[in-house]
């Protein structure tokens, strides 16, 4: 079975700066998609960014990108010129494409903190 | 568009009894998976629902039960209540479940049940 490790239980950046989450996972399949959801205070996952395995370009989404490194297993996410906004917890997620696995496994989370 | 709408928000049960909670999902969308979140365990996948089949399940007791009616909406059972089925259960819809199609999975707020 899949698992996905997130070894930052808590993270704090200040305003402006650049953070990086840190996620790694274990599979032994070839093809699958990783994801990072963001919770909020209101408790709705939202979707922030994802990467299909089979793409060795990284994933972009406005101030958030990734560093996919396939053959280490890791999955890292940068956070460029912080807001207040971004503070939530963070959740990385594995999702196979095999048959009857198609759920979402996610890590543990990491709780970041914006500083003003 | 209206996002995904669970109810209740809230709920307080007492141990032995059952509970059923409820996942509307986007307009068009037709399929429906649940989670539990727990402070220990984390993110758990329960069940996933698509034209009213359950297609994947999760490592849960029989307590824990599903359905999907014809016009998408969904809700999940727990019977006989325990302490430890406290936690915030997370509906996500899609428009296809992800064996048939590259789809994103948006996450409602949430129902926090608590067993007392």
């Amino acid at each position: 079975a899949q698992t996905v490790t997130q070894s930052q239980p808590e993270m704090s950046v200040q305003e402006a700066e650049t953070v990086t989450l840190s996620c790694t996972y274990d599979t032994s399949e070839s093809d699958y998609y990783l994801f990072w959801y963001k919770q909020p205070p209101s408790r709705q996952m939202i979707l922030v960014i994802r990467q299909e395995a089979y793409k060795q370009q990284n994933a972009t989404e406005n101030r958030f990108s990734v560093n996919f490194q396939k053959a280490a297993k890791s999955f890292s996410l940068k956070i460029s010129d912080s807001q207040l906004g971004d503070a939530a917890m963070y959740f990385c997620a594995y999702r196979s494409l095999i048959q009857g696995a198609q759920k979402l496994v996610f890590g543990q989370g990491t709780r970041l903190t914006i500083n003003p | 568009k209206a996002g995904v709408t669970q109810t209740p928000r809230y709920l307080i049960k007492t141990r032995g009894q059952q509970v059923t909670l409820s996942c509307s999902p986007i307009s068009g969308h037709r399929s429906v998976s649940w989670y539990q979140q727990t402070p220990g365990q984390g993110l758990q996948f329960l069940f996933e629902y698509f034209s009213e089949t359950q297609r994947n399940k999760g490592n849960f007791p029989g307590r824990f039960s599903g359905r999907q009616f014809s016009n998408s909406r969904s809700e999940m059972n727990v019977s006989t209540l325990e302490l430890g089925d406290s936690a915030l259960y997370l509906c996500a819809s899609s428009l296809l479940p992800w064996g048939l199609g590259d789809t994103e999975a948006f996450f409602g707020q949430g129902t926090r049940l608590t067993v007392v």
